[in-house]
């Protein structure tokens, strides 16, 4: 399969734990994104990353999270010490070079924090 | 603020006949605009989408009408199928913009 890939697909966790996602963009897109979206919602924008350089952050990233994409392949979005309105599907896209308006998008993490 | 407007969380429609998914926005930047479907456990997946230079894009059996004056667009699907049953996303973005801004979704469903 060569979409977007990510891991896990459930994670359940208590209020205050640390959790950590992974997203693994089609090979050849220099561009990946993660959006959360909530229940009755649609996927917001949070952050995104050209290579390696995180190039934006919405004012929606508190600072809890912190995404990374060192070698600008694979992605990691950290939330630090949950709350139970982290809870929400976190969805992480792609995009190629010069085709930034197409992004391709993973089948997301839907975080429980109880 | 929701810059992209849904209004219609759902839509029931005959097999065979025509579906009609409505979209506003707000921000007159926004120079492009998409529609995605959404599976459930799956992510959102491209449908159509159009350019604000653009009134009317057209894919097999999906339209997508732009009225910008309205700041207003549809989609269009004739003849509607079952597998069309999903819920269906609008999103736009602005010119050179990196994000896309969703809609709350319609989900739609087709009556075999």
């Amino acid at each position: 399969d060569t979409g977007v890939s990510q891991d896990p697909r459930h994670k359940i966790t208590k209020r205050g734990q640390n959790v950590t996602f992974r997203c693994d963009p089609i090979s050849e897109h220099n561009r990946l994104y993660w959006y959360r979206q909530t229940l009755g919602q649609g996927p917001e924008f949070l952050t995104y990353f050209q290579n390696e350089a995180q190039l934006e952050k919405s004012r929606l990233l508190s600072d809890r999270f912190s995404a990374e994409r060192p070698k600008g392949s694979f992605s990691t979005l950290e939330i630090q010490r949950t709350e139970q309105g982290d809870s929400a599907m976190y969805l992480c896209a792609s995009s190629f070079p010069g085709r930034y308006n197409e992004q391709f998008f993973g089948p997301g993490t839907r975080l429980t924090v109880l | 603020d929701q810059q992209v407007k849904q209004n219609s969380p759902s839509l029931s429609v005959q097999e065979g006949r025509i579906s009609i998914l409505n979209c506003d926005y707000t921000n007159s930047m926004f120079d492009y605009f998409l529609w995605y479907k959404k599976y459930p456990a799956e992510g959102p997946t491209f449908l159509i989408s159009i350019s604000s230079i653009k009134d009317k894009n057209e894919d097999g059996r999906f339209t997508v009408f732009l009225n910008k004056s309205a700041k207003h667009l549809s989609l269009h699907i004739v003849p509607s199928q079952p597998g069309d049953s999903a819920v269906y996303f609008c999103a736009a973005s602005v010119v050179g913009g990196n994000q896309f801004y969703f809609g709350t979704g319609t989900s739609l469903t087709v009556i075999p």
